[in-house]
């Protein structure tokens, strides 16, 4: 089983669409979650950290099931500019390293 | 606040050379690790340091790679004797504190190719 397992997508939406992606990952003892996102040939950026409780950030909501060792995406609101690659991130046994889901592909068309 | 600096962005090596890339961390962060992304792949975790200190090299090829972030100075990940299979973009990421809970932020990368 893969540490961290995305649908790799594409997702195509229009403008204005609900999206959310799933992650799921192997190790239960991982206690960091996060979501980067990554545009074509670019460095991969923080978009938020995921915490038990659930959190938001505008347009963005993030959840986080231990017990399933599930994490999701919410974007609400889609904007062209939403366009890229959504990495799924957990944190290794050690908590020295991370560890990348290869990415879910979205594209926001108009 | 400069983000995280890498260079070259680019490097272009023939077989059998050396390569270096540098990286110097976000002003206040300590800790610099590098992740190598392969064409059509995930990021990949090579090693974690800290000031003069490897800290976790476990994601490291065990020949023709190190790494080293000195005292003064930015980290740098050395491959010798490069291989085409070495071809990929290399990040560079720093955190204020080891990763627990702390985020890492990546420079832009070092996109390099083996001819």
């Amino acid at each position: 089983r893969k540490e961290v397992e995305q649908d790799p997508g594409p997702f195509n939406v229009p403008e204005g669409a609900t999206v959310a992606f799933n992650c799921t990952y192997s190790n239960s003892a991982s206690q960091s979650f996060f979501w980067y996102r990554q545009d074509c040939r670019k460095e991969p950026k923080l978009l938020m950290s995921v915490y038990s409780s659930g959190n938001e950030d505008g347009r963005f909501t993030a959840q986080l099931n231990r017990a399933s060792q599930y994490i999701s995406l919410l974007i609400r609101d889609s904007k062209l500019s939403d366009s890229a690659t959504y990495l799924c991130v957990v944190n290794n046994q050690a908590g020295t390293a991370l560890i990348f889901g290869k990415g879910t592909t979205l594209s926001v068309s108009s | 606040n400069a983000g995280v600096m890498q260079n070259p962005r680019h490097l272009v090596r023939r077989r059998g050379q050396e390569a270096r890339l540098r990286c110097s961390p976000m002003k206040g962060h300590s800790h610099v690790y590098w992740y190598r992304q392969l064409p059509e792949e995930g990021l990949k975790f090579m090693v974690y340091l800290q000031k003069e200190n490897i800290i976790d090299e476990s994601g490291m090829p065990k020949e023709r790679f190190s790494a080293e972030f000195p005292k003064e100075g930015p980290s740098i990940l050395r491959i010798q004797q490069v291989v085409r299979g070495d071809s990929a973009a290399y990040f560079c990421a720093s955190s204020p504190q080891g990763t627990g809970s702390y985020e890492q932020y990546f420079g832009p990368g070092t996109r390099l190719t083996v001819t």
